[in-house]
């Protein structure tokens, strides 16, 4: 069974430092990995989408990677901002039609 | 406006009642699904549909039915809410293959 594990659970860092967020899957055999976004009462937006033949994808400030063979893909957040104060999640698509299989998420914060 | 509606976006009910959630989409995906999201936990599937006669149970679909009434719309009922169906709700789209998903703004459902 697949199993999708974020660590840190929790992260609170300064204004304008870069950060590494983690995220495991158990089984690499995925269709694609993608990152998410959750603020409160907001529901999730989607970061970055990466298929399972991509090393990684960018978007902005935001770099994801993705090691199939080890099971592990990074999200990294260049500069971070107050704005960026959320709780990130990963999920894999495995086992078939796009059903995705959720980390519990890092809840960042980040203080001015 | 939001590609993924869903409404209410906040409801109380008491134990033994039945109560639907309501999706809709602009997106014109054809496939749709509801996860629930307990505190500290990742989401979970719940029932997923590739189109109106296509109906499949997800990891936690006990206790819960829902309904594919057109493309765009896909609702979830609980038949007789119990106090541990308490979660946050939400409903996702995507496109046929291994596609990027989309979220709804999700509904916090209260069981007393």
């Amino acid at each position: 069974k697949q199993e999708v594990t974020q660590i840190p659970a929790a992260l609170s860092v300064p204004e304008g430092e870069n950060l590494v967020l983690n995220c495991s899957f158990t089984d690499s055999a995925i269709y694609n990995l993608q990152w998410f976004r959750q603020d409160p009462g907001k529901g999730l937006t989607s970061l970055l989408l990466i298929q399972s033949s991509q090393r990684e994808q960018t978007s902005g400030r935001l770099n994801a990677s993705l090691d199939k063979s080890s099971g592990r893909s990074t999200l990294y957040i260049a500069a971070s901002q107050p704005g960026d104060s959320a709780t990130y999640l990963c999920a894999v698509s495995s086992g078939g039609y796009n059903k995705l299989i959720f980390g519990a998420g890092t809840r960042l914060a980040v203080h001015p | 406006d939001a590609d993924v509606t869903q409404t209410p976006r906040n409801r109380i009910t008491k134990t033994g009642k039945r109560i639907m959630l309501e999706c809709s989409q602009t997106k014109g995906h054809d496939r749709m699904y509801w996860y629930r999201q307990d505190p500290g936990l990742g989401l979970r599937l719940i029932y997923y549909s590739f189109d109106v006669k296509d109906i499949n149970k997800g990891e936690i679909s006990d206790g819960y039915s829902v309904s594919r009434q057109a493309q765009a719309k896909f609702s979830l009922s609980l038949e007789s809410a119990i106090p541990n169906q308490t979660a946050l709700y939400f409903c996702a789209t995507s496109l046929f293959g291994n596609t990027e998903a989309f979220f709804g703004q999700g509904t916090r459902l209260t069981v007393v």
